[in-house]
């Protein structure tokens, strides 16, 4: 398995502009996660799906931020509009029932200007 | 919701020593904790995890032990090498439903010294 999968691993983007992150879970995994990293905040938890369908976005830092998961293989964080703030690294993770193959995608470095 | 506080923030040992990064944890009820391995430009991969019915994994230089009495669990790094070097996180599953939620420590630099 190719592991989960993110992309774009970087992006640079102008204050105000949107931004949308994708993933590709693992095959089979039932949850899906999304995570921002900063070094002020550390990992920090934004919404997390079960069987396609979130289930805790309380994590999400405003209005701005928005997650979905159309299916099982695919999903997307977006961020309408972008602020200097809001430059982190992206993590995407799934995992079968009771964290089980808990697993990190590579990130999306992102940059406002 | 679980609290998760990691110690220390940096830790510098000369190759060959061992390393020891500790983990507190609030809830009582959590059975699951896992350690992440996070290389630099990298995403946290997972290394050794250990459930509550167990004291102490071992997996060839690392371990992990637990002791729910007094809520920590510590990472354990034999024989270290300079490509031990990066950031280590503990995890603890945050009190929910179904899912397993994590909640991150703050992080431990970790840097091995040739």
């Amino acid at each position: 398995d190719a592991g989960v999968i993110q992309s774009p691993r970087h992006e640079v983007t102008e204050m105000g502009q949107e931004v949308t992150l994708r993933c590709k879970p693992i095959s089979g995994h039932d949850y899906l996660f999304w995570y921002r990293q900063t070094m002020m905040r550390g990992l920090e938890l934004l919404i997390y799906f079960n069987n396609n369908v979130p289930i805790d976005d309380s994590g999400m830092p405003e209005d701005r931020f928005s997650a979905k998961m159309p299916n099982a293989s695919f999903s997307t964080l977006k961020i309408q509009p972008s602020e200097p703030r809001d430059s982190a690294v992206y993590f995407c993770a799934s995992s079968l029932a009771n964290g089980v193959g808990y697993t990190f995608g590579s990130g999306t470095r992102l940059t406002v200007v | 919701g679980e609290n998760v506080e990691q110690h220390p923030s940096t830790l510098s040992v000369q190759e060959g020593d061992s390393a020891v990064i500790k983990c507190t944890y609030s809830d009582s009820a959590s059975n699951y904790f896992p350690w992440y391995k996070q290389e630099l430009g990298k995403g946290p991969q997972l290394i050794i995890d250990i459930r509550s019915n167990v004291g102490e994994k071992k997996d060839q230089r690392i371990a992990v032990t637990l002791n729910k009495t007094a809520k920590h669990f510590s990472l354990h790094i034999t024989e270290t090498q300079p490509e031990d070097s990066a950031v280590y996180f503990c995890a603890a599953p945050i009190s929910s439903g179904s899912a397993m939620q994590l909640t991150f420590g703050s992080g431990t630099q970790l840097t091995v010294l040739p």
